[in-house]
């Protein structure tokens, strides 16, 4: 069974500052990697995902990912996060097997950002 | 197109009382899960289904059960309920497969509080 680790439970940074959060899983088969964000009193959405290729990964708002496989992981970053970013961000990971739409979910980062 | 819509919104139950809740997929998508969000024990799988049959299940009590239509519309359904149920429920839809890596759409939850 696939697991998934968010090892910064709650960062707190001023505007301007850079962002990465961390983010490693359990699997020992062929991953699809997503983090999402839950915007205060929204839902959850999809900010990037990795399936194949190259494994630096853009995704909306300037966020991007780094998958390594040799480390298991699939840190978010955005080199200047702003008052907007204030939100729970969620690492997911999908065993890719044909049809398998189950998500794995990392506990969260809840990201504060101050003005 | 309209997201996944989910119905109601807030419910609040007394212990040892059944209750049903609604998915409306986006449409032309034929995959529904379900997930559970709590403080404690964050985002956890339900259950997925595709073409009216339960394709996957999470490690819950046979309590929680699920139905999919054959319009794709889903419920959920949880029977004796428990002050731990309280939760968050979240509905995600996705494309059939055959469309490998498919992205998971989520909808704003419904809130269910046991008293």
């Amino acid at each position: 069974a696939q697991s998934v680790s968010q090892h910064n439970h709650h960062v707190i940074l001023s505007e301007a500052a850079s962002l990465e959060l961390g983010c490693n899983y359990s699997y020992g088969g062929t991953v699809n990697l997503f983090w999402y964000v839950q915007y205060p009193g929204q839902h959850l959405q999809l900010l990037l995902k990795y399936f194949s290729g190259d494994p630096l990964v853009k995704g909306i708002k300037g966020f991007e990912a780094e998958f390594i496989k040799s480390k298991f992981s699939f840190n978010l970053r955005k080199p200047s996060v702003q008052w907007s970013d204030t939100a729970e961000y969620f690492c997911a990971v999908n065993a890719d097997n044909f049809g398998n739409e189950k998500l794995t979910f990392g506990t969260g980062t809840r990201l504060t950002i101050i003005p | 197109k309209a997201g996944v819509t989910q119905t109601p919104r807030y419910l609040i139950k007394t212990r040892g009382q059944q209750v049903t809740l609604s998915c409306s997929p986006i449409s032309g998508h034929r995959s529904v899960s379900w997930y559970q969000q709590t403080p404690g024990q964050g985002l956890q799988f339900l259950f997925e289904y595709f073409s009216e049959t339960q394709r996957n299940k999470g490690n819950f009590p046979g309590r929680f059960s699920g139905r999919q239509f054959s319009n794709s519309r889903s419920e959920m359904n949880v029977s004796t309920l428990e002050l731990g149920d309280s939760a968050l429920y979240l509905c995600a839809s996705s494309l059939p497969p055959g469309v490998r890596t498919t992205e998971a759409f989520f909808g704003q939850g419904t809130r269910l509080t046991v008293v």
